[in-house]
């Protein structure tokens, strides 16, 4: 099994309430990361996690919770979003976090904040 | 500082004829690791290749080939005979040996369309 699932693949939310996305990975892998991707930008890296600890943080606003319950599932929990957070969220896991091992990317939830 | 240039933003070629996708890249390391990913319009990142910087070796996968040269720091995306599937984002990134941050570091992208 060589897929990265992601739930929910939309969401809409006003900028007060609180939601989770979801990731998912069966391929044993180690590392598993948040992306933020704008229309027409490369994906910008928000968290990373290695061996179910936070190794990254790339200074994210509070608002975004990561949380890794083990080490095949990532959540991001998301409470007080502005409009600008509206964003494709993409998952990715690779075998180890390092600079070397390629990324598996899920589909992505495309979230909009109303 | 590292950073990876693709300057076609947008290309736009006829169904069967050929696409070179341009990558050029800025790292002060010694070893490093380039991809290719394409992205359709369903969103998710396929990978593609991944090089180290000691292998200069150019492959070729069925339609594709990657052309590695050190001298111009590029790292090239030749897709042959080109089908409308492959209309697409394709990003070309960077990843540094030495940094032991593991971010990627991602160019603008290049979307290609191809028309039947």
């Amino acid at each position: 099994d060589t897929e990265v699932t992601q739930t929910p693949k939309h969401l809409v939310m006003g900028m007060t309430n609180k939601k989770s996305l979801k990731c998912e990975q069966h391929m044993g892998h180690r590392a598993m990361y948040w992306y933020k991707q704008k229309a027409k930008k490369p994906p910008e890296l928000m968290f990373v996690y290695s061996y179910e600890k936070l190794s990254i943080n790339e200074s994210v606003p509070s608002r975004f919770s990561p949380e890794c319950p083990n080490s095949s599932l990532l959540n991001l929990h998301l409470h007080a979003l502005q409009p600008e957070d509206s964003a494709l969220y993409l998952c990715a896991s690779s075998q180890e976090g390092n600079t070397y091992n390629e990324q598996f990317f899920g589909p992505g939830t495309r979230l909009t904040v109303l | 500082a590292q950073k990876v240039t693709q300057a076609q933003t947008e290309i736009s070629v006829v169904e069967k004829e050929d696409v070179t996708l341009d990558c050029v890249y800025e790292t002060r390391d010694t070893t490093y690791y380039l991809f290719w990913y394409k992205q359709p319009p369903s969103g998710e990142l396929v990978f593609l290749i991944r090089r180290n910087s000691f292998d200069e070796q150019n492959e070729i996968s069925g339609r594709y080939s990657w052309n590695f040269q050190k001298s111009t720091s590029s790292f090239n995306f030749t897709i042959t005979a080109s089908q409308v599937v492959d209309s697409a984002v394709y990003f070309c990134a960077l990843s540094e040996g030495t940094s032991g941050t593991y971010k990627y570091i991602f160019g603008t992208g290049t979307r290609l369309k191809v028309l039947a």
